[in-house]
């Protein structure tokens, strides 16, 4: 089974500051045809989880362009570029390549 | 507008079974694999179940297997969790999602499942 780890846990950050959450999967999540099955969630409180980034780098509909996601293989990265208020909450990544499907520990994101 | 919307959760005794629907509108559900989340209380992601468009592949997390059982009807547009043997640490939220781009687009507002 593939495991994802993310780091750090927690992120206390400033609001107009950039933030930054690592995701590392045990084996990669490159496909032949040369996407990344790694996706990017976040969680706000009391809501379900939305869609950030999916195939490694793609933003999902409606979400800001502060939002970035790079990495290939078992490294990725989920960027902000600048934190707003209504940021926070748990940031998950998420392996679609083989099953089980596996998300991180998650990443709580928070007002510093 | 894409919706989901689960019903049929609730408070079961151990060993006990409930069926979890979710009903789908506003996009072609025939045209969707289809996935179960589940967050116990105060706990992060993990995934239940899949299910391709027609219902004749279907996969299942290990710690459901043999216990679990997911389906669909696309006529009724509508997805299902059957679970049965329940256990204490089944209790959890569930969620039903869509597939797109390989990933889940879009959640429901997900269903309470307590089993005491």
């Amino acid at each position: 089974d593939i495991v994802m780890t993310q780091s750090p846990l927690s992120l206390p950050v400033t609001p107009g500051e950039p933030a930054s959450i690592s995701c590392r999967s045990s084996q990669s999540l490159l496909h032949s045809n040369g996407n990344n099955y790694l996706h990017w969630y976040l969680q706000k409180p009391g809501q379900s989880p939305q869609l950030l980034i999916y195939l490694g780098s793609n933003r999902a509909s409606g979400v800001p362009d502060r939002f970035s996601g790079s990495g290939s293989g078992t490294d990725f990265t989920l960027k902000i570029s600048r934190v707003e208020p209504e940021d926070v909450g748990v940031y998950y990544c998420m392996q679609t390549l083989q099953p089980p499907i596996a998300f991180g520990q998650g990443t709580r994101l928070e007002n510093k | 507008e894409v919706q989901l919307v689960e019903s049929g959760g609730g408070l079961v005794q151990p060993g006990g079974s409930l069926r979890l629907s979710c009903a789908a509108s506003g996009f072609s559900f025939s045209n969707h694999w289809m996935r179960w989340f589940r967050q116990a209380p105060a706990k992060g992601l993990e995934w239940v179940a899949t299910i391709n468009e027609d219902g004749g592949d279907k996969y299942h997390a290990d710690s459901v297997k043999g216990r679990f059982t997911i389906s669909r009807d696309n006529a009724k547009r509508s997805l299902y969790l059957q679970m049965d043997s329940l256990r204490a640490e089944d209790t959890a939220l569930y969620y039903c999602a869509r597939v797109a781009q390989e990933a889940s687009d879009y959640w429901g507002q997900g269903i309470l499942v307590t089993v005491s």
